[in-house]
């Protein structure tokens, strides 16, 4: 069974610059989480999808970010315009829709966004 | 509003030797306890969790955590450590009472392994 991928693995963009990550995250899981780390830090919660809703986007920083989740499969974040505290690790995860105190999240392997 | 502090940025040990990767946490209702490892260039891995029982869990890759209620700790060990262990760790804690499911993360732990 595949995994959560994402795409691109790297991206660098220069400041005010339009940038869009891919999260395809495992077949049948309806939960889907996006989460950033900036470097040395801690991973940070940005929003959640189940199915093609947005169920939590507390975390997002502003509204420069922009997520979406059409027909419930993979979701795009777009981040436009980039600014230089943007840079970071990108990560997706996704799980079943059980418990989601008690689910186990699998991640993809992040994207690290580098803005100039 | 719920926390993890992974106190050691960084955890140095000789292969065959024990490891322990600390972790504390505070949260207002049951603690649901998490481990995830990220090896270099790949995303992170589930080791094991913690929702309730045994306060002795077993994961992949012969880790295992204790989940210590009164010192609030839930600090990963593997009594013989591998060079390939080498990685960051994270310990995350969910909120297993009524609060919010989101997970909060520390900051992460880079364990490097001595041949």
């Amino acid at each position: 069974e595949a995994g959560v991928t994402q795409f691109p693995s790297h991206s660098v963009i220069e400041k005010g610059q339009t940038v869009t990550l891919r999260c395809d995250p495992i077949s049948g899981h309806d939960n889907l989480y996006w989460y950033r780390r900036v470097m040395g830090k801690e991973i940070k919660f940005l929003l959640h999808f189940v199915k093609e809703s947005k169920q939590d986007e507390s975390g997002m920083p502003n509204n420069r970010f922009l997520a979406e989740r059409t027909g419930g499969t993979y979701s795009t974040l777009k981040v436009q315009p980039a600014e230089l505290e943007d840079s970071g690790v990108y990560f997706c995860a996704s799980s079943q829709l059980t418990s989601l105190n008690t689910d186990t999240q699998y991640f993809g392997p992040g994207t690290r966004l580098t803005v100039l | 509003a719920q926390s993890v502090a992974q106190p050691e940025d960084q955890v140095n040990v000789a292969e065959g030797n024990p490891l322990t990767v600390k972790c504390t946490y505070s949260v207002s209702g049951n603690p649901y306890l998490f481990w995830y490892v990220q090896y270099p260039n790949r995303g992170l891995q589930f080791l094991l969790k913690y929702i309730t029982g045994d306060n002795l869990v077993k994961g992949s890759y012969g880790f295992e955590a204790e989940f210590n209620k009164s010192q609030t700790s839930f600090h990963l060990k593997k009594p013989s450590a591998l060079v390939s262990d080498s990685a960051l760790y994270f310990c995350a804690v969910r909120d297993g009472g009524g609060g919010s499911y989101i997970p909060t993360f520390g900051r992460g732990t880079s364990l490097i392994v001595h041949p």
